[in-house]
């Protein structure tokens, strides 16, 4: 079975650059989560979709970041215009249904450069 | 807002030895506790997942133990191996996953 996909891999980028980012989940994962990591430290989540609706964005910098998840399958992360402060790893995970027993498992990450 | 400490940042043992790795966490009103390992590179692994109500969950030559009253969780690996190295990530589930720092570990062949 195949894990969650993410890319691009690596991207490197000039700042006020727009940026995406694409994540397709496990199959049949309803739940799907963006997190940042920054170097050093743990994920933070971003949002989370429960299908296609965004659940919890709260995290989200609504300002110059944007995601979804049109057919509740397939996400893409965007940011506009990039700031150097955005240069981290963006990973993707997916869960079976986003309940407390649910185990969410993670994509490789795209690691975002911002010059 | 939940905090999740885990010490300590670094640790490295010789192969063959027994070791703990400690996750400590502020709130202790959470559904379930998890350690994730993560390899250079590349995302996490989810290694073994303790509900709020369950004490322990071991899998292999890992065993997670959980006290919520205390706020408190350790992993012990047993007989250490060199591709156990890697960045060992405890995370708490209340309304969102909240993640530690991580504890980096080196085993010494």
């Amino acid at each position: 079975e195949a894990g969650v996909v993410q890319s691009p891999r690596y991207k490197i980028i000039e700042k006020k650059q727009p940026v995406a980012f694409w994540c397709n989940p496990i199959s049949g994962h309803n739940t799907l989560y963006w997190y940042l990591q920054n170097l050093g430290q743990g994920p933070e989540l971003l949002i989370r979709y429960e299908n296609e609706e965004a659940v919890d964005d709260s995290q989200l910098p609504k300002d110059r970041f944007s995601a979804e998840r049109l057919k509740g399958v397939d996400s893409t992360l965007k940011i506009q215009p990039a700031e150097l402060g955005d240069s981290a790893v963006y990973l993707c995970a997916s869960s079976l249904n986003g309940g407390s027993v649910d185990t969410q498992y993670f994509g490789p990450g795209t690691r975002l450069t911002v010059l | 807002k939940q905090e999740v400490t885990q010490i300590p940042a670094a640790l490295s043992v010789p192969e063959g030895e027994n070791l703990v790795l400690n996750c400590s966490f502020t709130d202790s009103a959470i559904y379930n506790l998890q350690w994730f390992r993560q390899d250079p590179g590349k995302g996490l692994t989810s290694l073994l997942l303790i509900q709020s109500s369950q004490r322990e969950q071991t899998s292999g030559r890992l065993n997670a133990s959980l006290d919520k009253s205390s706020g408190r969780s350790t992993l012990y690996i047993a007989a250490s191996q060199p591709g156990d190295s890697a960045t060992y990530l405890c995370a708490v589930l209340n309304e969102k996953l909240t993640f530690g720092t991580g504890t980096r570990l080196t085993i010494i062949p």
